[in-house]
């Protein structure tokens, strides 16, 4: 079956602009992760959902991080007033209710200008 | 706090040979540990994963050991083949979050 995907693939954007990037899970997926890797590391935790409820989202950097997911399924990331510091990679993840196995999608790569 | 160190940053090895990447973890609740291999520009892929009531996983040529009492989990890859090129990530399940380490860069040499 069609694995998590992500739009944009890549964003380019200039400092002080807002960004939405989307996540479009599994099917059946409840439990949604969002993950931001910067050149050379691991991914880091921002969120995650479970059903339509943000469950963590101890991981968010400040107040211009915001996530949602009102049906349960696509999530949008959304990035208040960008700085050049939130160019990365931006992953999304997904995993069945009771499993730990989380699936990533391809990323969007995010590029502040 | 929640942490996870990994080791080496880079590994070469010559085609055939086995190759060895260690993590470690800080808190002793983790319960679940997955390997992800990501190839350049794309998508971090599960390989494969142990469960904290098994020591030891093995997959084809790929195995994964974990020792609790260390707080320590290795990823063994034998056979290697140029297709194993690849940057792999340990990490380590905090509650419903991973925490990865920062990854090993693998080339295998033909």
């Amino acid at each position: 079956g069609a694995g998590v995907s992500q739009t944009p693939s890549n964003k380019v954007t200039e400092k002080g602009k807002y960004v939405e990037l989307r996540c479009d899970p599994i099917s059946g997926h409840t439990a949604l992760y969002w993950y931001r890797q910067s050149l050379g590391q691991g991914p880091e935790f921002l969120i995650y959902f479970q059903g339509t409820g943000a469950a963590d989202d101890s991981g968010l950097p400040n107040d211009r991080f915001f996530a949602v997911r009102p049906e349960g399924s696509v999530s949008t990331l959304k990035i208040q007033r960008t700085e050049r510091g939130d160019s990365a990679v931006y992953l999304c993840a997904s995993s069945l209710t009771g499993s730990n196995e989380q699936f990533f999608g391809p990323g969007t790569r995010l590029t502040v200008l | 706090g929640e942490n996870v160190e990994q080791h080496p940053s880079t590994l070469s090895v010559q085609e055939g040979d086995s190759a060895v990447i260690k993590c470690t973890y800080s808190d002793s609740a983790s319960n679940y540990f997955p390997w992800y291999k990501q190839e350049l520009g794309k998508r971090p892929q599960l390989i494969i994963d142990i469960r904290s009531n098994v020591g030891e996983k093995k997959d084809q040529r790929i195995a994964v050991t974990l020792n609790k009492t260390a707080k320590h989990f290795s990823l063994h890859i034998t056979e290697t083949q140029p297709e194993d090129s690849a940057v792999y990530f340990c990490a380590a399940l905090y509650g419903n979050k991973l925490v990865f380490g920062a990854g090993t860069i693998l080339r295998v040499k033909s």
